[in-house]
């Protein structure tokens, strides 16, 4: 079966630190990749998503990065964050076939 | 462009009480619809989904109906139980690629 690992579950960091976030997914190959973001008082909103091996999307202009180093996984960059990165990050998969997408627990972030 | 509105909780019920979750959408063309569910300490989970105008997704003794004459998609339950408190995701397809666009999320509370 299918799993998605996401880590850490929470983090405090400072402003101007850098920030990396991971995701791996086991037990499906190709698949497509998302980062959302949940600051508060606001939904799920998509930050990234990638369809391959390098191949990284952007949908909103912001202080991150993505980068796809390998099939299953994926990471969340930062050189210096900003207190408007607090929130809350989840990672998710989905295969490319399908509608379904399947959710990591997330990554609680504040910035201090 | 595409959103996705639902209404602003939280919503407090008592045990066996009827639930309903306002969900509203903007899209061009008939996008799929889906409900996704965040327990206490979990990642998201697809909780019932619709294709197309006038499916009817139900999980759980969940329901909601795609209604493109009134672009909704509320989720309702007969009668919820404690264990149902949860954040409760409306969302669509859009763009492509699996992307989602979700509401902000509603949170619910059963007492007993």
């Amino acid at each position: 079966s299918q799993t998605i690992h996401q880590w850490p579950a929470t983090l405090v960091q400072p402003v101007g630190s850098p920030l990396s976030l991971e995701c791996t997914v086991e037990g499906t190959s190709n698949p497509n990749l998302y980062w959302y973001r949940q600051a508060a008082g606001r939904g799920l909103q998509l930050l990234f998503y990638s369809v391959g091996i390098g191949q990284i999307s952007s949908e909103v202009p912001q202080n991150l990065s993505a980068s796809r180093p390998q099939d299953r996984q994926f990471i969340l960059s930062s050189k210096k964050l900003l207190l408007s990165d607090s929130g809350f990050y989840l990672c998710a998969w989905s295969v490319k076939s399908g509608l379904e997408a399947f959710f990591g627990q997330g990554t609680r972030l504040t910035v201090v | 462009g595409n959103s996705v509105t639902q209404m602003e909780g939280p919503v407090t019920l008592s045990e066996e009480a009827f639930l309903t979750i306002n969900c509203t959408y903007t899209a061009t063309g008939y996008p799929s619809l889906f409900w996704y569910v965040q327990y206490p300490g979990e990642g998201l989970q697809l909780l019932l989904k619709a294709t197309k105008a006038d499916d009817k997704g139900s999980n759980k003794g969940f329901e909601a109906t795609y209604r493109k004459e009134t672009t909704s998609f509320h989720l309702e339950k007969g009668s919820v139980q404690v264990s149902d408190s949860a954040v409760y995701f409306c969302a669509q397809l859009s763009g492509g690629y699996n992307k989602l666009i979700f509401g902000a999320g509603t949170r619910l509370a059963v007492h007993p």
